[in-house]
Parts: C-alpha cells; sequence; structure tokens
C-alpha cells in the first residue's frame, strides 16, 4: 500500500481562488516533499519540508507539516489557470532510501 | 540540459514479448527510481538504485528486472510482457537518497501491451 494518499482526488476553483490540497502518511519520516505533473509530463519538484519545520513558503506555495498528525497541506494562493494539474506528496519510507508518492490531487483552475 | 531521457516515449508490445525501457541521467547522481504511473493509483516504486552495482525491489518488482552497471544507466526490463503492465513508467534520479533532496523525472514512457 502507498506510503502517502491526498484528498480531495479533484479540485476545481476559480482563477484568483486559493486551493488547498491535504496528505496523509503512515509512517515516521525524514522529509516530506510535494511534486506537480502538468498532463502526459513527467514530476516536478515543488517544495521540500523536513520534519523539524512546522511551515515552508516558496512563491505563491505554502506548506504545512503536522507530524503528530502525519499530515501535511499545500497551499497555492492567487491560482492561475497554468497552476491545473496533479500534485502528488512524497515522502520515504523504511530505510529511507525509497521515495513513495501518495495517489494525487487533480487541481483544475478554471479562468 | 539533458537531466533524465527516457526511451522510447511510446511502445506497443505483443503479450509475451520482452523490451527494455531506457534511462539515463546526466546529473552524475546515485540513486535511481523506476515508477508506473496507473489511472487513480499514482505513482507506485518498481525498482531502485543507490549506486552502480546496487539495486533492490520497490512495491511492485514482479515481472521486471533491473541492472545498474554504470551511475548514468539505469534499464527496466520486462521479460514477458503482460497486458497488465500496460502503464506510464517514469524513470527518476537524485543525488540523495529517499526524500532528502529533489528527484529528477523524465518525460516517461508509454506502454501499451496488447
Amino acid at each position: 500500500s502507498q506510503q502517502g494518499e491526498e484528498d480531495p482526488q479533484a479540485l476545481s476553483i476559480q482563477e484568483g481562488e486559493n486551493a488547498t490540497m491535504n496528505c496523509s502518511y503512515k509512517t515516521s519520516i525524514n522529509n516530506l516533499q510535494w511534486y506537480r505533473q502538468n498532463s502526459g509530463r513527467g514530476l516536478v519538484h515543488l517544495i521540500l519540508i523536513r520534519s523539524n519545520e512546522r511551515e515552508k513558503h516558496s512563491g505563491r506555495l505554502r506548506v504545512t507539516l503536522d507530524t503528530s498528525k502525519k499530515s501535511s497541506s499545500l497551499l497555492i494562493t492567487a491560482s492561475r489557470a497554468a497552476d491545473t494539474a496533479s500534485y502528488f506528496c512524497a515522502t520515504d519510507t523504511g530505510s529511507g532510501d525509497k521515495l513513495t508518492f501518495g495517489t494525487g490531487t487533480r487541481l483544475a483552475v478554471r479562468p | 540540459n539533458a537531466g533524465v531521457t527516457q526511451t522510447p516515449k511510446f511502445q506497443v508490445l505483443k503479450t509475451g514479448q520482452s523490451m527494455t525501457l531506457q534511462c539515463a541521467q546526466d546529473m552524475n547522481h546515485e540513486y535511481m527510481s523506476w515508477y508506473r504511473q496507473d489511472p487513480g493509483m499514482g505513482l507506485r516504486l518498481i525498482h531502485y538504485s543507490v549506486g552502480a552495482g546496487i539495486t533492490d525491489q520497490g512495491e511492485v518488482p514482479n515481472g521486471y528486472n533491473v541492472s545498474r552497471s554504470t551511475t548514468e544507466d539505469f534499464p527496466l526490463r520486462l521479460l514477458s510482457a503482460a497486458p497488465s503492465q500496460t502503464s506510464v513508467y517514469f524513470c527518476a534520479s537524485s543525488s540523495r537518497p529517499g526524500s532528502n533532496t529533489e528527484a529528477f523525472f523524465g518525460q516517461g514512457t508509454r506502454l501499451t501491451v496488447v
């Protein structure tokens, strides 16, 4: 079974609105990452948050991490049509060598 | 900047045929991985490697073989293709293991087994 699960599975918002997606994971982690995937393309790294960090910002992205609840959230502010993509969280498991991904949130931003 | 290069981009196989999906990276990364992506399943780890000569199984290794003879290349072999292996395959590389640093992905190979 997969380490991470995102919710919602799909999200549709209007341009200019904020988009929030959540990730829950099962075991202790070293770090948590978020990736973006445009339709039919490879994944692109967005942001990494370490297990001793609670919040991190990068441009219009804000990531939070709550290790007590084993959950993370990704907030995209002032969304644009170009933000339309799937978003995945990723963590490591076991010995820490393997990077495993959640099931993803499909975000659609309407112009 | 080539990054991670996967070939071919598209492939159709008949059941029982074999093939090798190629992956090459030019960033001198030690860590490389293969994932498959199916609708509603996200990315699932097939095999990974922490350096030349060292490989290990991921979540869904059955039906796939890998080897890592050089730092640059990490080919994925399907010995006897099955329709259940119809998927999009992604190769990734990183300079550190697990979640310690960002992973770089290829553009994917879309495989159909008929």
